[in-house]
């Protein structure tokens, strides 16, 4: 079965410093994972995806996760946060099985970032 | 290239009654599904279509159904509404590379 962790429901960070939002995954194939980024009352925007290529994903606005089969782990990034960014963060896993591609969601994590 | 359109965006109906909310893909997807983000619950999947056949369903009871058109877009249907039922609902189309993308929501109020 998959699922998904996220570690922390809030994370508050200052402009200007890095950012890390932490995701441990649970899946009985070789997962697809995504993040996805949904600002206040907003649909969901794709950040980045991992299907077994690169471990290390770049995704937009300068977020990056890497894959860590052995920590069964997908953590976002960031070097430098922007007040942009303050929005509700979900690490998703996608049950590939008979091509449902049905996406199992972590609970979200809260950024925050302070000026 | 246009996005995952919803409408409405946001719909108020009292208990008992039938809510209908629409989605259309991306061009060329054929896949839609439907989630419900429902306060404290987060995000849960709803349905599979594809190539205007429902393909699968998330743990939800009958009175949440839905349809695809030929043109693949969708319609959720949820009858006998339930105060429960207010939430977020999502409509995603799903390209080849097997990546989902979102529409903006149709927010369901449930008095």
């Amino acid at each position: 079965a998959q699922s998904v962790t996220q570690l922390d429901s809030h994370v508050s960070v200052s402009e200007g410093t890095p950012v890390l939002l932490r995701c441990n995954y649970s899946s009985s194939y070789s997962p697809s994972l995504f993040w996805y980024v949904q600002h206040p009352n907003k649909g969901l925007q794709l950040l980045l995806k991992y299907t077994s290529a690169a471990t290390l994903v770049k995704g937009i606005n300068g977020f990056e996760a890497e894959f860590k089969k052995s920590e069964t782990s997908f953590h976002l990034t960031k070097p430098s946060a922007h007040m942009s960014d303050a929005a509700e963060y979900f690490c998703v896993v996608s049950d590939g099985r008979g091509g449902a591609n049905n996406l199992f969601f972590g609970t979200g994590t809260r950024l925050t970032v302070i000026p | 290239e246009a996005g995952v359109t919803q409408s409405p965006t946001h719909l108020i109906k009292t208990r008992g009654q039938q809510a209908t909310l629409r989605c259309s893909p991306i061009s060329g997807h054929t896949s839609v599904y439907w989630y419900q983000q429902a306060l404290g619950l987060g995000l849960q999947f709803l349905l599979w279509y594809d190539e205007g056949e429902e393909r699968n369903r998330g743990n939800f009871p009958p009175r949440f159904s839905g349809r695809q058109f030929p043109n693949y877009s969708s319609e959720l249907n949820v009858n006998a509404l339930e105060l429960e039922d207010s939430a977020l609902y999502l409509c995603a189309s799903r390209d080849r590379e097997e990546t989902q993308y979102f529409g903006p929501g149709t927010r369901l109020l449930v008095l």
